[in-house]
């Protein structure tokens, strides 16, 4: 049973560039949350999709956008990156079905912007 | 807006001696669910509390939600260095997905053996 998997593991990127991160979520779940660790804190909620669509925001500006594709997988993208996103940045994927709440969490991927 | 407030900010015990974790929300929440992040690692689910006044016990760790339902705390007997990491409350205002969690700070644990 695979676990919640996100590429790129680790990303380099220079101010102003965008930036975009991937996950798969867990087998068998369709709803995917994406958040964002700095050093130090706790996740901080950016989105969640849920059959293709954004259906809750946190408090992020439009530079940060997400899709979902039919086979439940999910991208982040950051355009025109600020040093203060270096972060790492979290997918979490549930089952709506399942009637609970409960977020498996994938390894993440660390940004570090220059 | 909602905030989610943790504390301490660190702890570092002795092995064997307690530890407990708490956490404290603006507004009430429909639920609350505690994650450990080991170093150089991800948010590992531990337990999900949604009644008022709930406690539950996982082995040495037990949780509580309090009755307003605006705090939570996170309970750990005779700690072991396998217990080091650090511990966060996560809220969620709303009832099932669609809503957010806003986590706390979190706890870091450290445990000398």
């Amino acid at each position: 049973d695979a676990g919640v998997t996100q590429s790129p593991t680790h990303l380099i990127k220079t101010r102003g560039q965008q930036v975009t991160l991937r996950c798969s979520p867990k087998s068998g779940h369709d709803t995917v949350s994406w958040y964002q660790q700095a050093l130090g804190q706790g996740p901080q909620f950016i989105f969640q999709y849920y059959e293709e669509e954004e259906r809750q925001r946190g408090n992020f500006p439009d530079r940060f956008s997400g899709h979902q594709f039919p086979n439940y997988s999910s991208e982040l993208n950051v355009n025109a990156l600020l040093l203060g996103d270096s972060a790492l940045y979290l997918c979490a994927s549930s089952l709506l079905a399942a009637n609970t709440d409960t977020q498996y969490f994938g390894p993440g991927t660390r940004l570090t912007v220059l | 807006g909602q905030q989610v407030m943790q504390i301490p900010q660190y702890q570092h015990v002795q092995e064997g001696e307690d530890f407990t974790t708490y956490c404290n929300s603006s507004t009430t929440l429909s639920n609350i669910q505690w994650y450990k992040q080991r170093p150089g690692g991800h948010p590992v689910f531990l337990i999900q509390l949604v009644k008022s006044g709930e406690v539950k016990k996982q082995k040495r760790l037990t949780f509580q939600f309090g009755e307003a339902k605006k705090n939570s705390s996170l309970h750990i007997t005779a700690t072991q260095t396998t217990d080091v990491g650090t511990y966060f409350c996560a809220g969620q205002e709303g009832r099932y997905n669609f809503n957010k969690f806003y986590f706390g700070s979190g706890t870091k644990l450290n445990v000398k053996p």
